[in-house]
């Protein structure tokens, strides 16, 4: 039972353009929402977060929107650049697991971004 | 700061063996996790520890894994009579606290059973 999905194994853009890459979610006890960024022999790293009670947050060149009716997020990152090339990972949690912190992943999406 | 680390960074043991890996939190987050990952796979909830308790150890597999961390710091996760499918990347991750929901990871342990 997969409850967080990235159904998109890969994703290329162009540098400089903008990537998006999408996750959906079934269980609707999830009110908060991560995406971390792994790079090849190291461990995830936190990007962005945000909560049910939003349905954008913006950080930099980072953004993530929520649509809860569709239980769905993205992360939106603009402009690309080659360094962003990595896997990356939707998670969430849910308030009657926060206080044991408990995240489930997706599956994640290997970004490529071309010179 | 130092980030989260953990030793060792590889482990190849022979189907049967115990082993035990390693994890040192950031200073001063009083949540721990470990999580599993297999090849293709996000990482998968194993075990939290608010301080020296195990608040939450639903994703433990089976009893041969076990995980102390016996002085709210340093946490080990053990693994009695390895089999082959314990082989995958072992993760730590902390936080703050267990209500701030941003973890921080460690690079991981890469547990090879022959």
């Amino acid at each position: 039972d997969q409850q967080v999905k990235q159904n998109s194994p890969s994703l290329s853009v162009q540098e400089g353009r903008i990537s998006i890459l999408n996750c959906d979610y079934t269980n609707s006890m999830f009110d908060y929402f991560l995406w971390y960024k792994k790079y090849p022999a190291e461990g995830p790293t936190f990007l962005i977060s945000i909560s049910s009670i939003k349905d954008k947050n913006e950080d930099g060149r980072f953004t993530v929107f929520l649509n809860k009716s569709a239980k769905h997020l993205s992360l939106h990152i603009v402009p690309s650049q080659p360094g962003d090339s990595a896997v990356y990972f939707c998670a969430a949690s849910a308030s009657e697991t926060s206080n044991t912190g408990k995240l489930i992943f997706g599956q994640g999406t290997t970004l490529q971004v071309k010179p | 700061g130092a980030g989260v680390s953990q030793t060792p960074s590889n482990k190849v043991t022979e189907k049967g063996k115990y082993v035990e890996l390693r994890c040192d939190p950031i200073s001063g987050h009083t949540a721990l996790y470990w999580y599993r990952q297999s090849l293709g796979q996000g990482p998968e909830f194993l075990i939290y520890f608010q301080g020296t308790g195990a608040a939450d150890d639903s994703g433990l597999p089976n009893d041969r894994f076990f995980a102390v961390r016996p002085e709210g710091s340093v946490s080990t996760l053990k693994i009695q009579r390895t089999e082959r499918g314990d082989s995958a990347v072992y993760l730590c991750a902390s936080s703050f606290s267990g209500t701030r929901r941003e973890q921080f990871f460690g690079p991981g342990t890469r547990l090879t059973v022959l």
